[in-house]
């Protein structure tokens, strides 16, 4: 069980479009699911934290205008990079978790999307 | 503020080999500690966790103890195999905002030769 998947698991496209990225959970229901970022050798970032159904909460630094999240149903949430730069260019990794007092309620990790913008 | 620092890899040990990966925590109030594990191509997953002080989480032979007076929760274990070579992320869990948030270290990349 626990199962959290993302698509794609690998995407290039070129500067100034838009990339969206899916996070589903398998086989339970997200009630809150987070994204991360993480460079080459270095942590995992959180860079916002999403309720199904409420907007996201983004941390200091991260731009909302920019890496849009939707969290519309309790197995998915989409991240949408809008105008991506080389900058963005990175691993973004989602995790998802139940209510508390849920079997499923600590975070489980999706596999990754990587990024490359040319 | 929350964070955690872990020993810089990469590590490599040959097969049997006795395991000592150091994390220590900053934290403001009580978190509780956890030890992902990441293999190559997959998505982080839960190798032990401990709530509390002096709690010893385990799993698949690995051990760490929660230590509050020297904020550490290194992970051990006695022989390490082939297939225990991953990167390895501490990380601790502390409540804001109605969300419970996970600071990660930077990871340590563990490689076992047979």
């Amino acid at each position: 069980g626990a199962v959290v998947s993302q698509h794609p698991s690998r995407v290039i496209c070129k500067s100034g479009t838009s990339v969206k990225i899916e996070c589903r959970s398998l086989d339970f229901q997200a009630t809150t699911m987070f994204w991360y970022r993480q460079f080459p050798k270095q942590s995992l970032m959180l860079m916002a934290t999403s309720n199904e159904g409420s907007k996201a909460t983004y941390e200091q630094g991260v731009e909302k205008d920019k890496f849009l999240i939707n969290h519309a149903s309790l197995t998915l949430s989409t991240l949408t990079v809008t105008s991506a730069h080389p900058e963005d260019s990175s691993f973004y990794i989602c995790s998802a978790s139940e209510a508390r007092g849920g079997p499923y309620n600590e975070q489980f990790f999706g596999p990754g999307t990587r990024l490359t913008v040319l | 503020g929350n964070s955690v620092t872990q020993m810089e890899g990469p590590v490599t040990l040959s097969e049997e080999a006795f395991l000592t990966i150091n994390c220590t925590y900053t934290a403001t109030g009580y978190p509780s500690l956890f030890w992902y594990v990441q293999y190559p191509g997959e998505g982080l997953q839960l190798l032990l966790k401990a709530t509390k002080a002096d709690d010893k989480g385990s799993n698949k032979g690995f051990e760490a103890t929660y230590r509050k007076e020297t904020t550490s929760f290194h992970l051990e274990k006695g022989s390490v195999q082939v297939s225990d070579s991953a990167v390895y992320f501490c990380a601790l869990r502390f409540s804001q905002g109605g969300s419970e948030k996970l600071v990660f270290g930077k990871g340590t990349k563990l490689t076992v030769n047979p």
